[in-house]
């Protein structure tokens, strides 16, 4: 069964740290994705990659940068995470084409405290 | 920003029942797509409807295009309790090196049995 993985279902993390959630996919898709998902505001991009070491800015990239080392592997890093900050991370993956739809991992339920 | 914009934010029906969401856009699209989201889960790829295509069927979904419109509508027939869950529309946008999905609001279905 393929499958998109998300590192952490839960993580509490203190103001101020360095966080990092990873994504990984194991369908030899070209794009991957990080999205935030808050109450009344849907889903918004933060950043995607279309190729290795290939990165674009999404609509809400401030606070968040990625890193995409090998095709397989999408790391969103906090570089020094806030309480506004606090949110459900989807990461996603699709062929470059993008006409076969996305495959979502389960999510990661970030807190900063 | 959100493309697309779900109405209604919530709906109630009866087992056995249809249930009927539309999205609106704003922008030209190359298609649009449906997920599905259980309550605190990643999504699920529905179906996808190109911009040519005004009706298209899986199972017991049916989404309708209205381009002119820049309208969408899926119909759930013959609802279930396993149904209930929030279901987002997306439009896909052709803009710099790769396709990326926009995601509305997402409508809230609670099935009753």
């Amino acid at each position: 069964d393929v499958k998109v993985t998300q590192s952490s279902r839960y993580l509490v993390k203190r103001t101020g740290e360095k966080v990092f959630l990873e994504c990984v996919q194991d369908m030899d898709h070209e794009n991957m994705f990080w999205y935030r998902q808050d109450p009344g505001l849907g889903l918004r991009l933060i950043y995607f990659s279309y190729d290795v070491k290939m990165k674009e800015k999404g609509d809400i990239p401030e606070g968040y940068s990625v890193s995409r080392e090998k095709k397989e592997r999408f790391s969103l890093i906090l570089e020094s995470a806030s309480t506004n900050q606090t949110s459900m991370y989807l990461c996603a993956s699709s062929r470059r084409s993008g006409t076969k739809g996305y495959t979502f991992g389960s999510g990661t339920r970030l807190t900063v405290v | 920003s959100q493309q697309g914009e779900e109405d209604p934010q919530a709906l109630s029906i009866q087992e056995g029942e249809n249930a009927t969401m539309n999205c609106s856009y704003k922008t030209s699209i190359n298609n649009l797509q449906w997920y599905r989201q259980n309550s605190g889960r990643g999504l699920v790829h529905l179906i996808l409807i190109r911009s040519n295509e005004r009706e298209k069927h899986s199972g017991r979904l049916r989404v309708t295009l209205d381009t002119s419109k820049k309208s969408s509508s899926l119909l759930i027939t013959a609802s279930r309790a396993a149904d209930t869950a929030s279901y987002f529309c997306a439009t896909d946008s052709y803009g710099g090196a790769t396709n990326k999905l926009i995601f509305g609001t997402g409508t809230l279905l609670a099935v009753q049995p």
